[in-house]
């Protein structure tokens, strides 16, 4: 069985710029939730997703935005890029609320 | 909003020894996580704890939830290793049936032949 997939594995990108991020579920899974994790403040929480409805935000700023399709892929999108953006980007995906959440292996995002 | 709060936050331990990562939290939650990540990868499931009293084991490694005391310990019985991780306990963020988890800052173990 296929795990949850996160492209790119890795990107480089300039400040200002914007990036988008991609995670495809484990089939069947229909909650995506997406996490920053950062050597400073460890692993936060940005937001969840769950058939196409986001049900919980982190507190992160509008800069950082989300979506999921019909199929659950979800995406996840920085605009105007700022060096502290720079982390490891981690998508888990789970059948819902009181279930167990499986990680992708991450997008390592390193902003110039 | 749960907090979680781990201790010790950094490990260093012999083969053989036996030892307990605590994790503590702020709010009420019947469920409690456990994930493992080692160096550069992601972050592996280790237990799913979903009431109060559950105990899971899986080779060296059980974990327990006390939803009462809102704590969580991960016991690892004659350490190998191969063990050697870094180690999250998460929570819910919030109730109402939504996802997202608040994680700890995670033990870094080091476990030395």
């Amino acid at each position: 069985k296929a795990g949850v997939t996160q492209t790119p594995r890795y990107l480089i990108k300039t400040r200002g710029q914007q990036v988008t991020l991609s995670c495809s579920p484990i089939s069947g899974h229909r909650s995506v939730s997406w996490y920053q994790q950062t050597p400073g403040q460890g692993l936060q929480f940005l937001f969840e997703y769950f058939s196409e409805t986001q049900r919980n935000k982190g507190n992160f700023p509008g800069r950082f935005s989300g979506r999921q399709f019909s199929n659950s892929r979800s995406e996840m999108n920085v605009s105007t890029l700022e060096l502290g953006d720079s982390a490891l980007y981690l998508c888990a995906s789970s059948r819902g609320a009181n279930t167990e959440a499986f990680f992708g292996q991450g997008t390592r995002l390193t902003v110039v | 909003e749960l907090k979680v709060e781990q201790n010790p936050l950094f490990l260093s331990m012999q083969e053989g020894k036996n030892y307990t990562i605590y994790c503590n939290y702020s709010t009420t939650s019947d469920r409690l996580y456990w994930y493992r990540q080692d160096p550069g990868k992601s972050l592996e499931s280790l237990f799913v704890l979903l009431s109060n009293g559950a105990v899971k084991q899986e080779g060296r490694l059980m974990a327990s939830l006390d939803t009462k005391a809102r704590l969580s310990t991960l016991h690892i019985t004659a350490a190998v290793h191969d063990l050697s991780a870094t180690y999250f306990c998460a929570g819910p963020i919030s109730g109402g049936g939504a996802d997202g988890l608040t994680f700890g800052k995670g033990t870094h173990l080091i476990i030395q032949p």
